[in-house]
């Protein structure tokens, strides 16, 4: 079975331009969340999708958006970029996407670095 | 500010050593996992843990919850150079998303 799918695997971009990262979760799993991961923290909580609509948000301003489509793959949007924006985006799969979730499975990350 | 604090920050060892990392928490957690992670790679999970005072063996791997489900620990026995990575570990409270902690960095040195 494959795994957490994310694309793609690296970036580079300006500032001032728009990013968009794509996941596709483990099959079977309906629900898909975002952390931002810069260097030396753990991951921080961007966002949470189940059965296509937004169940949290993390701290994060409004340049940051998502969105689930039906086959529960997953897109994070990120507009008007910052340097501050570099990081390693993960994208986290998971069944229930709840406290009832004892599992999430990571995929290998989307390394974004801006100029 | 990382809901979940973990000690040590960095952790240098030789092989064969033992060692201990931990992760403390003023919060109440319904489960807590344990994840290891290399340069530029996503976290693996390696453990998770749900009943307080649980304790789970993985070969040299020991994970402790603690009894009140706010803390918890990672023993490694006999460390060996594969064992080098970042350990997360990340706590689920009654709500949707995971809570990490910084990390530990840990160094086998051979």
């Amino acid at each position: 079975d494959a795994g957490v799918t994310q694309s793609p695997t690296h970036l580079i971009k300006t500032r001032g331009q728009q990013v968009t990262l794509r996941c596709s979760p483990i099959s079977g799993h309906k629900s898909v969340s975002w952390y931002q991961q810069v260097l030396g923290q753990g991951p921080q909580f961007i966002f949470q999708y189940y059965e296509k609509e937004e169940r949290g948000r993390g701290n994060f301003p409004d340049r940051f958006s998502a969105r689930q489509f039906p086959n529960y793959s997953s897109e994070l949007n990120v507009n008007a970029l910052l340097l501050g924006d570099s990081a390693l985006y993960l994208c986290a799969s998971s069944f229930f996407g709840s406290w009832l979730d004892t599992e999430a499975f990571f995929g290998q990350g989307t390394r974004l670095t801006v100029v | 500010t990382q809901l979940l604090e973990q000690s040590p920050q960095f952790l240098s060892i030789q092989e064969g050593e033992n060692l201990t990392v931990y992760c403390n928490s003023s919060s109440v957690f319904s489960s807590l996992q344990w994840y290891r992670q290399e340069p530029g790679e996503g976290p693996v999970l390696l453990v998770t843990v749900v009943t307080g005072g649980e304790v789970k063996k993985l070969k040299r791997l020991t994970f402790q919850f603690g009894d009140a489900r706010k803390d918890s620990s990672l023993h490694i026995t006999a460390a060996q150079t594969g064992d080098t990575g970042l350990y997360l570990c990340a706590g689920r409270s009654n709500d949707y998303k995971l809570s990490f902690g910084a990390g530990t960095t840990v160094t086998v040195r051979a």
